[in-house]
């Protein structure tokens, strides 16, 4: 089966730093993206990981493992507005279909 | 302005009267695609376009229906609604889903959503 895992909720302080885990089993892979979503609205894109290694956008970072069927989006110096729906969705490459897993809801404390 | 259109935003409608959920993007891409969310259960696929005439089914197909006769237009259909397709509905659309174009990634842009009630 196909399958994406990353945590319900995570509460983080404004100004530090936060790591979101994605952990994934799909019928192949070709890419795998991170969208944030605030409530009632279109998620939007934040990045995307073919290859393994870091990639660095402004204040998020996502990581990619294919060995490990694992990603990672870093949030640094977090802020109130980065309250929202963090989504790890993924490109099965036999068929072109997007899994997306059910999101992480991301809670910043003053 | 590059979009993608839904339409209608919000829809109250009664079990077995066929509805359908138009969507139009702007931007001459080839990849388009329904999903429907519900709390608890994430985004997930109910139909994809790779482009015009093809058509196959996401995740959870069953009581939709999509066409794909124009490049733009990706409409979701519902026969035949019923209570459990309740649910926010978005379309997106992308070149390719991850193609890089001269260093740039082009990735699924989302439509506003539906909220659709089927009582």
């Amino acid at each position: 089966g196909q399958n994406i895992d990353q945590p319900t909720e995570m509460t983080a302080t404004e100004g530090a730093i936060v790591q979101i885990n994605c952990t994934y089993q799909t019928s192949g892979f070709n890419g795998l993206f991170w969208y944030q979503q605030h409530a009632g609205e279109a998620p939007t894109f934040l990045s995307y990981n073919v290859l393994d290694g870091l990639e660095e956008k402004g204040r998020f970072s996502s990581f990619l493992s294919r060995s490990k069927g694992y990603s990672y989006l870093l949030l640094k110096e977090l802020q109130m507005k980065d309250s929202a729906s963090y989504l790890c969705a993924v490109r099965a490459r036999t068929d072109d279909k997007i899994i997306f897993g059910k999101g992480t809801r991301l809670h910043i404390l003053p | 302005e590059a979009q993608v259109t839904q339409n209608p935003r919000y829809l109250i409608t009664v079990t077995g009267k066929k509805l359908t959920v138009t969507c139009s993007q702007n931007m001459n891409h080839e990849y388009m695609s329904w999903y429907r969310q519900d709390p608890g259960l994430g985004l997930r696929q109910i139909y994809y376009s790779m482009n015009v005439e093809v058509t196959d089914k996401g995740d959870v197909p069953e009581g939709y229906k999509v066409s794909r006769k124009e490049k733009r237009n990706f409409p979701l259909i519902l026969e035949s609604p019923s209570p459990n397709q309740t649910s926010l509905y978005f379309c997106a659309s992308s070149l390719y889903p991850g193609r890089r174009l001269a260093g740039n990634v082009e990735t699924q842009y989302f439509g506003p959503g539906t909220r659709l009630l089927v009582l």
